[in-house]
């Protein structure tokens, strides 16, 4: 049973704050995806990353950074936290590279940025 | 890239009857459409997939059916019950998954 976790459920910043989101799989998954939830717009895809060290852009990167220095672990970055990045944060993993792996998500993470 | 629509956004239905959520993609090149279920404060699941050289799949109460040509995807669940109460989200995939809206469905007992 796959199993993805994010570092927190619920985070609290202030604007300007730098903020980290952590990611991890436990099935040796070669793709990771952060994407971001919100009511009315569905998830949309903010970076994926199909080996270490790789990353690409989704749909929505600006004001966004990621890391994937280890297999298991992909970390969405806030380089400076804005109110319009309150949100609800999913991370997602899948096992190849074929179009028909499904995506296994993480419970979430809520971001508030006041 | 990708675009896709998602209708109705909700969708109340009386347990026992069928519910229908439609979607409309705009990549030709998209070959895989998957749905997925998000039940409140839960993780969005895979409950059903379609490829694109494939018309119609089922699986039990859950169905969907796939028009290429007019681009166009739907999910179908007969005889809803209350678990099947939750955010629907359909999907496309050309290179990356692209999500709909959602659709809030509400299974009245």
């Amino acid at each position: 049973d796959v199993k993805v976790t994010q570092s927190s459920r619920y985070l609290v910043k202030r604007t300007g704050e730098k903020v980290f989101l952590e990611c991890v799989q436990d099935m040796d998954h070669e793709n990771m995806f952060w994407y971001r939830q919100d009511p009315g717009l569905g998830l949309r895809l903010i970076y994926f990353s199909y080996d270490v060290k790789m990353k690409e852009k989704g749909d929505i990167p600006e004001g966004y950074s990621v890391s994937r220095e280890k297999k298991e672990r992909f970390s969405l970055i806030l380089e400076s936290a804005s109110t319009n990045q309150t949100s609800m944060y999913l991370c997602a993993s899948s096992q190849g590279l074929a179009e028909t792996y499904e995506q296994c998500f993480g419970p979430g993470t809520r971001l508030t940025v006041t | 890239g990708e675009n896709v629509e998602q209708h109705p956004s909700t969708l109340s239905v009386q347990e026992g009857d069928s519910a229908v959520i439609k979607c409309t993609y705009s990549d030709s090149a998209s070959n895989y459409f998957p749905w997925y279920k998000q039940e409140l404060g839960k993780r969005p699941q895979l409950i059903i997939d379609i490829r694109s050289n494939v018309g119609e799949k089922k699986d039990q109460r859950i169905a969907v059916t796939l028009n290429k040509t007019a681009k166009h995807f739907s999910l179908h669940i007969t005889e809803t019950q209350p678990e099947d109460s939750a955010v629907y989200f359909c999907a496309a995939y050309d290179y990356k998954l692209s999500f709909g809206a959602g659709t809030t469905v509400t299974v009245r007992a």
